[in-house]
């Protein structure tokens, strides 16, 4: 049972935008700590997304952006390629435990 | 160009112990804290721990805490996780993972992964 969660599949025809979302609680997400994305395609390690809500790393398409909203996050990812298709991950930081660190239990998009 | 190199695959049997090494370059230790992820077959990423620079302590995900030791040699830059009375349920692969300079923008750098199998 993962501390964030996120809907287990999501999917989209090539061209369209689709969000993952990741949800939280008050001592995670609510209580601004911020949210990172990885991208994993299988048999490879996570690759960081988004990190600081909404900022991208240099290298990452501008089609993929995110946003946090009280306890929750969201991915969206614009003109949807085939080679998006992967798993991705939310992940935060939990103050119950502090300084820890929390995941979503992924999301695998598959482009139609 | 910071890069993580970790050890190759293990197999185990239950009750076993596991260490896992993973080496850094383009960076020191004493620059850059190493933190550990796993993920089992299937599954989601979990965090198992690392070094935490604000705390100056090493801080582990409380189910792991009896059973991981987390150490460093840097005189090799080389981090390393020991998981002790190993399970099935511990068969996964093993990520090293570098936290972002800020230590609250979560892992810019991941090793490859090291697959742990345990089985009688």
């Amino acid at each position: 049972q993962s501390v964030l969660t996120q809907p287990p599949s999501v999917s989209g025809a090539p061209g369209q935008r689709v969000t993952i979302s990741c949800t939280g609680s008050s001592s995670n997400i609510g209580a601004a700590y911020e949210v990172q994305w990885y991208q994993q395609v299988p048999g490879t390690a996570p690759k960081l997304l988004i990190y600081g809500n909404h900022r991208r790393p240099s290298g990452v398409p501008d089609r993929f952006s995110g946003s946090q909203s009280g306890t929750s996050a969201s991915l969206a990812i614009t003109g949807l390629q085939t080679d998006d298709e992967a798993d991705y991950f939310c992940q935060s930081y939990d103050n119950r435990l502090s300084g820890y660190v929390v995941f979503g239990g992924g999301t695998k998009l598959t482009v139609l | 160009q910071v890069q993580l190199v970790q050890s190759g695959a293990e197999v185990k049997k239950p009750g076993a112990s596991v260490k896992v090494s993973c080496k850094l370059s383009g960076h020191t230790l004493s620059e850059t804290p190493i933190h550990w992820v796993r993920q089992a077959p299937g599954k989601g990423l979990e965090w198992m721990g690392g070094f935490h620079p604000e705390q100056n302590e090493m801080i582990f995900e409380p189910k792991f805490q009896d059973r991981v030791t987390m150490t460093e040699d840097t005189s090799t830059d080389t981090a390393y996780m020991d998981l002790s009375r190993l399970t099935p349920d511990d068969t996964a692969v093993y990520y090293c993972a570098t936290p972002s300079a800020d230590f609250w923008s979560g892992y810019p750098r991941w090793g490859r992964g090291t697959r742990v199998s345990v089985s009688s």
